[in-house]
């Protein structure tokens, strides 16, 4: 059965540092994967999406996230954080059974 | 354009009470998706239709809760009889089609406390 892990529930960075949030799949075959962001009140907004060829994948807002098979992996990751980055992130997997993690909550600070 | 609406966005019931929760999604998506997402946990399909076709409701608790789009574009989500587990956030989104390739479009959601 597919899953998704996100082994981190809450993380804080100053603003400005680098951000890595790690996820972690199950699936049968070659999954697609999807990172999205939640932010208050607000539905979810795709940040960027693997289906297959280039294992870096660039998305919006600056963020980046890189497939690797060997370690069933699909870290996200941006250079430098900005405030208005502070929100819940998603990792998700699937074709159209999308299963989404629990969320890593990223807070900013000053 | 305009993005998928839901309706109403936040409502309170006391447990045993009925609820239902409306959405219209993105002109011209077949595909159709309700979510229901408990608090500190991510989205949980519901239940997935193509047009006005139930594609997946393996996870949907059919003993209380329905779903319908008639006609292909609006849906409606009900809960009938609401348990306090059913506090949530029921998220609606659409897609253009059922593929994974397909981005999924999401509402605001409608969170729902039940009492």
């Amino acid at each position: 059965a597919q899953s998704v892990t996100q082994p981190d529930i809450h993380i804080t960075v100053s603003e400005g540092a680098s951000l890595e949030l790690r996820c972690n799949y199950s699936y049968g075959a070659t999954p697609y994967l999807f990172w999205y962001v939640q932010s208050p009140g607000q539905g979810l907004q795709l940040l960027l999406k693997y289906f297959s060829g280039d294992t870096l994948v660039q998305g919006i807002k600056g963020f980046e996230a890189e497939f690797k098979r060997s370690q069933s992996s699909f870290n996200l990751r941006k250079p430098s954080v900005h405030w208005s980055d502070a929100a819940e992130y998603f990792c998700a997997v699937g074709n159209n059974d999308m299963r989404f993690g629990a969320g890593t909550r990223l807070t900013v600070k000053p | 354009e305009a993005g998928v609406a839901q309706s109403p966005r936040y409502k309170i019931i006391e447990k045993r009470q009925s609820v239902a929760f409306w959405c219209n999604p993105i002109s011209g998506h077949a595909t159709l998706y309700w979510y229901q997402q408990i608090l500190g946990q991510g989205p949980k399909l519901l239940i997935q239709f193509q047009n006005n076709g139930v594609v997946d409701d393996s996870q949907l608790p059919k003993d209380r809760f329905s779903a319908e789009r008639l006609k292909g574009v609006d849906s409606t989500l009900k809960i009938q009889p609401a348990k306090l587990e059913d506090s949530a956030v029921y998220l609606c989104a659409s897609s253009v089609g059922t593929s994974g390739s397909n981005e999924q479009f999401f509402g605001p959601g409608t969170r729902l406390t039940v009492l």
